[in-house]
């Protein structure tokens, strides 16, 4: 069973530019999860979707977007991008039927993103 | 402000010796999870705790959910050298499974 794949591993931008991340989950879950993480602030939250729809956000301003395709595929997008944008930026999937037992996430393993 | 502290942030040992990693928060949690991860790579979920006051063995990992569901510890018996990575808790609020709240993490290297 393939696992969650994030595309590109590495990627350098300029500042001011805008970059989209993809992400594949796991087949069969239909929950995505965007986390940031940086050696200051650890892992933080950006967003979920589920079913094409975003159901929880995290305190990241809204340059930071993103999207799920009606495959559970997911982008997330970052426009004029900042310095302090370089991060690695994780996609987690689960599958979310409901009951606690459902609720492991699974990481891929992620997009570092260099901003210069 | 971190809702889930972590302790200790680093920790170096040798080969053999036990260990015990926390994760503390003011917040209570409906499940907790316990993830390691390495230079360059995601991580990878070793466990899932739910009920307060629950014990979960993974050969020589021990996983404790505290009974108010507000802290978590995480203790190894003769740490190997590929224990060495990033340990991470991450916690869920009330029903809300999929917005995880992480810790800091305990940077671990176990020493040959």
């Amino acid at each position: 069973k393939a696992g969650v794949t994030q595309t590109p591993r590495y990627l350098i931008k300029t500042r001011g530019q805008q970059v989209t991340l993809s992400c594949s989950p796991i087949s069969g879950h239909r929950s995505v999860s965007w986390y940031q993480q940086t050696p200051g602030q650890g892992l933080q939250f950006l967003f979920e979707y589920f079913s094409e729809t975003q159901r929880n956000k995290g305190n990241f301003p809204g340059r930071f977007s993103g999207r799920q395709f009606s495959n559970s595929r997911s982008e997330m997008n970052v426009s004029t991008l900042e310095l302090g944008d370089s991060a690695l930026y994780l996609c987690a999937s689960s599958r979310n039927r409901g009951g606690l037992s459902n609720t492991e996430a699974f990481f891929g393993q992620g997009t570092r993103l260099t901003v210069v | 402000t971190q809702l889930l502290e972590q302790s200790p942030q680093f920790l170096s040992i040798q080969e053999g010796e036990n260990l015990t990693v926390y994760c503390n928060s003011s917040s209570v949690f409906s499940s907790l999870q316990w993830y390691r991860q390495e230079p360059g790579e995601g991580p990878v979920l070793l466990v899932t705790v739910v009920t307060g006051g629950e014990v979960k063995k993974l050969k020589r990992l021990t996983f404790q959910f505290g009974d108010a569901r507000k802290d978590s510890s995480l203790h190894i018996t003769a740490a190997q050298p590929g224990d060495t990575g990033l340990y991470l808790c991450a916690g869920a609020e009330g029903n809300n499974f999929n917005k995880f709240y992480f810790g800091s993490g305990t940077k671990l290297n176990v020493k040959p």
